[in-house]
């Protein structure tokens, strides 16, 4: 079985700051990750994701996250935020045994400050 | 054309209503899902269709009845619900679930609010 943990609930920044938003893993079996975000009133939309080969993936967005297996995390990163992307944003897991079904983590509210 | 698209937006129902949720999809993606979202959390899987064939229930109570017609339309009938059922509910789409083995992106359409009173 996998699981997902997403640490910070709420993550408040400031226009043009750079933000981490954390995410660990647990599986017995090799995983691929994702990072979803969900602006307001919308649906989810894929950010980027990990399925091998280099650790570093870039995404839509000026986002980028690191595939860290020894320490079973995901953390998704951004240099400079700006206000449109004040959004939830959802890290999740799947494998190849898992076929269809990702396995959300609870979810990190980026709010931006002027 | 890479969207999913939900009718209605919102919707309203009593707890003796019969209503449906409608989904569709024209990327020729063979595997569709219905989730609900509570409002703070994160989506829950609920059903997924693979070629048109239920492959997965989440022990699902029998008032959400899902129907796949076709490989583009996926419906979520709805009857008798509760209170608690009031949530957003999420379609999606992915490509072909027999190839990409857990890889594939999901597509997800922007979603039917419903309120049950």
């Amino acid at each position: 079985a996998q699981s997902v943990t997403q640490l910070d609930s709420q993550v408040p920044v400031f226009e043009e700051a750079p933000v981490e938003l954390r995410c660990n893993y647990s599986s017995s079996v090799s995983v691929y990750l994702f990072w979803y975000v969900q602006y307001p009133n919308q649906g989810l939309q894929l950010l980027l994701k990990y399925l091998s080969g280099s650790t570093l993936v870039k995404g839509i967005n000026g986002f980028e996250a690191e595939f860290n297996k020894s320490q079973t995390s995901f953390h998704l990163r951004k240099p400079s935020v700006h206000i449109s992307d004040t959004a939830e944003y959802f890290c999740a897991v799947s494998s190849y045994s898992s076929a269809s079904k990702i396995i959300f983590g609870s979810g990190t509210r980026l709010s931006i400050r002027p | 054309d890479t969207e999913v698209t939900q009718t209605p937006k919102h919707l309203v129902m009593g707890m003796t209503n019969k209503k449906s949720l409608k989904c569709e999809q024209h990327m020729g993606h063979r595997a569709m899902y219905w989730y609900k979202q509570k409002a703070k959390k994160p989506p829950e899987l609920m059903f997924v269709y693979s070629y048109e064939k239920l492959s997965i229930n989440e022990s699902v109570p029998s008032r959400f009845s899902p129907e796949c017609p076709n490989s583009s339309l996926l419906n979520l009938h709805l009857h008798a619900l509760q209170p608690e059922d009031s949530a957003l509910y999420l379609c999606a789409s992915s490509q072909d679930p027999a190839l990409a083995g857990g890889q594939e992106t999901q597509y997800f359409g922007p979603g039917t609010r419903l309120l049950v009173l």
